[in-house]
């Protein structure tokens, strides 16, 4: 089965300050890989993800993620954090075939950003 | 547009007991899935239905039970509440889902957080 860790559980950054949030899975065969943020009160939503293509994928607020299959890595990244970042960051994977709507999550990471 | 909504937002119950928690899919959405998210955990998949059908089910005990209806809208069961059954329990919908690995987008709700005495 597979699984993702999170390395990080709580960051702290100051505004402007650079991210690099960890996730790496561990499954040997295709697998699409996704983050999910949760704003306070909000609802998780998405915030990026990667089927297939270029390994390197942007997503919404100037987020990016970069699919390094021999590390089996999905690192979550921004060159300039906001205070409006602050929120709880979740990495995950699904089979690329074979199963279905399975979503594994890894444990989230909060990160909190002080102006 | 409205999104995934789940009722109720909040219910305590005590051990014993069971209870249903209701989710009504974005319009046009004909998959949905439930997820469990413990405090300080991420979320653990426990059913998707797609359909009206199961398609898939995670690890979890027979006392989880769910059902989805001829509007897509879907209904989670928990028998025999444990205290270790409180949690936000998640459901999300998603376009696809007719064939294995065939994967869109989730939108999840808010969450119903049920705690057991």
């Amino acid at each position: 089965a597979q699984s993702v860790s999170q390395h990080n559980h709580h960051v702290i950054l100051s505004e402007a300050a650079s991210l690099e949030l960890g996730c790496n899975y561990s499954y040997g065969g295709t697998v699409n890989l996704f983050w999910y943020v949760q704003y306070p009160g909000q609802h998780l939503q998405l915030l990026l993800k990667y089927f297939s293509g270029d390994p390197l994928v942007k997503g919404i607020k100037g987020f990016e993620a970069e699919f390094i299959k021999s590390k089996f890595s999905f690192n979550l990244r921004k060159p300039s954090v906001q205070w409006s970042d602050t929120a709880e960051y979740f990495c995950a994977v699904t089979l690329g075939s074979g199963g279905y709507q399975k979503v594994t999550f890894g444990t989230g990471t909060k990160l909190q950003v002080i102006p | 547009d409205a999104g995934v909504t789940q009722s109720p937002t909040h219910l305590i119950k005590t051990r014993g007991q069971q209870v249903t928690l209701r989710c009504s899919p974005i319009s046009g959405h004909k998959s949905v899935s439930w997820y469990q998210q413990v405090l300080g955990q991420g979320p653990q998949f426990i059913f998707q239905y797609y359909e009206k059908e199961e398609r898939g089910r995670g690890n979890f005990p027979d006392r989880f039970s769910a059902r989805q209806f001829p509007n897509y809208s879907s209904e989670l069961n928990v028998n025999a509440l444990l205290l270790g059954d409180s949690a936000l329990y998640l459901c999300a919908s998603s376009t696809r889902g007719r064939l294995a690995g065939d994967f869109g987008e989730l939108f999840f709700g808010e969450g119903s957080r049920l705690t057991v005495l």
